[in-house]
């Protein structure tokens, strides 16, 4: 059973403060990385790809990402309240799959003024 | 900018009722897919689709469900004597290529489905 595990938080963080959102994943053979957010009754709203190792960096947010140790992370820096959501981390095994992309149950994330 | 849209919103049906839930890919995009949430849970892939015809399905896309693209626009999802179980909110996805790097999914607002 391939799972993708997240905190559920929540996790509060300070208007200003960077916050860090980690993933895990169980299956080697994962391909492409995502970072979901999600505000309550909305669909989720893709905020960042990763591919390969290392770190990728968009505006306030940085994704990271370790194969090796089967870990993703979202950074976000300068927090603000409309940050205030839950982020979701998701997997897609690629190398032929066709989207079947693995959701883990998100960490909802509360940035206070 | 480029949406998928999917109608109705939110619909209640009763149990053992059939349902067809409709969606509107971006235009280009060649994959379709529904995944679902259920209140408090996490999202659930269902079935995707390419070239008219289901390529992956999850195992809760059992026999009660159905996928079509009846058009060149729409696509659906039916599903058969619906249960209280159902009750979700179904997101309809779709992207322009499959599988491996790029594969950049893009999600509808959501159809509420509530079975009473």
């Amino acid at each position: 059973q391939k799972e993708v595990e997240q905190n559920s938080g929540p996790l509060s963080v300070p208007e200003g403060a960077i916050a860090s959102l980690n993933c895990t994943y169980s299956d080697r053979v994962s391909q492409s990385f995502f970072w979901y957010r999600q505000y309550s009754g909305k669909s989720p709203e893709l905020i960042m790809s990763i591919y390969s190792n290392g770190d990728k960096e968009d505006g306030r947010f940085t994704a990271q990402l370790n194969k090796a140790s089967q870990y993703v992370s979202l950074l976000i820096r300068d927090s603000q309240p409309s940050d205030s959501a839950t982020y979701l981390c998701a997997v897609n095994e690629g190398r032929g799959s066709q989207g079947n992309l693995i959701f883990g149950k998100g960490t909802k994330l509360s940035v206070k003024p | 900018e480029p949406e998928v849209t999917q109608t109705p919103s939110h619909q209640v049906t009763q149990m053992g009722q059939e349902v067809i839930l409709r969606c509107v890919p971006i235009s280009n995009h060649l994959y379709f897919y529904w995944y679902r949430q259920i209140l408090g849970q996490k999202v659930e892939f269902l079935v995707s689709f390419y070239n008219n015809e289901i390529s992956e399905k999850s195992e809760i896309f059992d026999d009660q469900f159905s996928v079509e693209r009846p058009d060149g626009s729409n696509f659906t999802l039916k599903i058969r004597s619906t249960k209280l179980e159902d009750s979700a909110m179904y997101f309809c996805a779709s992207s322009e290529a499959g599988g491996g790097s790029g594969n950049t999914i893009y999600f509808g607002e959501g159809s509420w489905l509530t079975v009473v």
